[in-house]
């Protein structure tokens, strides 16, 4: 049973029109975090949520935004997509206090975004 | 700033032999070390969370270690499948819930 969701899997979107990929969970963690993943390259972390505090990476760039309405739900906004920004855009949760010793994060499949 | 590297980028074996992965990290200053398995085009599957007091853990044929003075983690598994083909990626988490990624490496089960 997932218990991280992401949709869509696959998304194409042309160049410069704005995309929102959709994460969700069942596990009722206070934590989610989008990362980004390119070919053959190590996932980056763009920003994360704990609870409904936002953490935003330094390098991650203004175009990309986020949103968590509510513990379940998380959102990637990126407004103006450009060819460098295909990639797989991973979604995970984790539970934790401030002190992050135990902390096992759950990964969605993904959503593999194109941009034409 | 935490840099994680892991070696070898690409590894194939025959099947039925043991090997080990490599992870090594900069900084010593973890909360823990997480390995994951990664199919292609697939999100990234947990395979062992090993916490900073801890110096291995077990599950079915894998075995991972952690070294924190020396910085370096190893994920042992035995007895090769095809079916273990896929990308193995470590990360580390250090302050602030902060996950840092090694670029992985493909595995390559032949029968």
């Amino acid at each position: 049973d997932a218990m991280v969701i992401q949709n869509p899997r696959y998304q194409v979107t042309q160049f410069g029109k704005p995309v929102t990929l959709s994460c969700s969970q069942t596990l009722n963690h206070n934590v989610m975090y989008w990362y980004q993943q390119k070919s053959s390259q190590a996932p980056k972390l763009l920003f994360h949520y704990y609870d409904k505090d936002f953490n935003n990476e330094a390098d991650t760039p203004d175009n990309f935004q986020s949103r968590r309405p509510n513990t379940s739900f998380c959102f990637l906004d990126i407004r103006s997509p450009g060819l460098g920004d295909a990639a797989m855009y991973l979604c995970a949760t984790s539970t934790t206090g401030r002190v992050w010793t135990n902390t096992e994060a759950f990964f969605g499949q993904g959503t593999r975004l194109t941009v034409v | 700033k935490q840099e994680v590297t892991q070696i070898p980028a690409a590894l194939s074996v025959p099947e039925g032999e043991n090997l080990v992965l490599n992870c090594s990290f900069t900084d010593s200053a973890i909360y823990n070390l997480q390995w994951f398995r990664q199919d292609p085009g697939k999100g990234l599957t947990s395979l062992l969370l090993i916490q900073s007091s801890q110096r291995e853990q077990t599950s079915g044929r894998l075995n991972a270690s952690l070294d924190k003075s020396s910085g370096r983690s190893t994920l042992y598994i035995a007895a090769s499948q095809p079916g273990d083909s896929a990308t193995y990626l470590c990360a580390v988490t250090t302050n602030a819930g902060k996950s840092t990624f090694g670029d992985g490496t493909t595995l390559t089960v032949k029968p």
